[in-house]
């Protein structure tokens, strides 16, 4: 009964390099939200999609950042020619249903990303 | 846009003891969730509070959501090193399901 994965773990990149993070749902979850944490400004939310759509991406930066939840594979954000104010921890969450009350979603171990 | 505040930031106390954090907000919540996150690893759901007066218990953790649903608690007896971690309150109210979280109270319990 797997959770929510993410890889990989830690990735370091120079800047101006782009950066690829992956997300695998938990096991019949289709609703992913994607999470940035920097120690400064706490948890805050980016985007939220289902399979092939983009629902609610009101937290991405308007520039470098996209994300997807294709059809088949793990939901991917990526961010291009980073910038060492990229660096932060990264966490995906996956739930069963979305919005309501019992919203409950349920967290992976993040990627922190190291930008030099 | 609902703004939650939590207190206290940081909490330093000996196993054994009691404490109680705060999540305070500006606006109603249709529904609250508490995380908690160790060190290098993501947040962890403890429990959901939907009800206004509503009180649940996880072992020796009690959450108390307020009458007016603007607040909660969470209450720890006798605190062990175990507990050690970032408290995270969040609000689930958004219809499109992303959720709010306060800035946290980080807690260290020495043995």
């Amino acid at each position: 009964n797997a959770g929510v994965m993410q890889n990989p773990r830690h990735l370091v990149r120079r800047r101006g390099q782009e950066a690829r993070l992956r997300c695998s749902p938990m096991k019949g979850h289709s609703h992913v939200y994607w999470y940035r944490q920097l120690p400064e400004e706490g948890l805050k939310f980016m985007v939220y999609l289902q399979k092939e759509n983009i629902i609610d991406e009101s937290g991405m930066p308007k520039e470098r950042f996209s994300a997807e939840f294709p059809k088949e594979g793990p939901s991917i954000l990526r961010i291009q020619q980073v910038v060492r104010g990229d660096s932060a921890a990264y966490f995906c969450a996956s739930s069963l249903t979305s919005g309501g009350s019992y919203n409950e979603q349920f967290f992976g171990p993040g990627t922190r990303l190291t930008v030099l | 846009t609902q703004l939650l505040e939590q207190s206290p930031q940081f909490l330093s106390i000996q196993e054994g003891e009691n404490l109680t954090v705060y999540c305070n907000s500006s606006s109603v919540f249709s529904s609250l969730q508490w995380y908690r996150q160790e060190p290098g690893e993501g947040p962890v759901l403890l429990v959901t509070v939907v009800t206004g007066g509503e009180v649940k218990k996880l072992k020796r953790l009690t959450f108390q959501f307020g009458d007016a649903r603007k607040d909660s608690s969470l209450h720890i007896t006798a605190a062990q090193p175990g507990d050690t971690g970032l408290y995270l309150c969040a609000d689930g109210s958004s219809n499109t399901g992303k959720l709010i979280f306060g800035q946290g109270t980080t807690l260290q319990v020495k043995p």
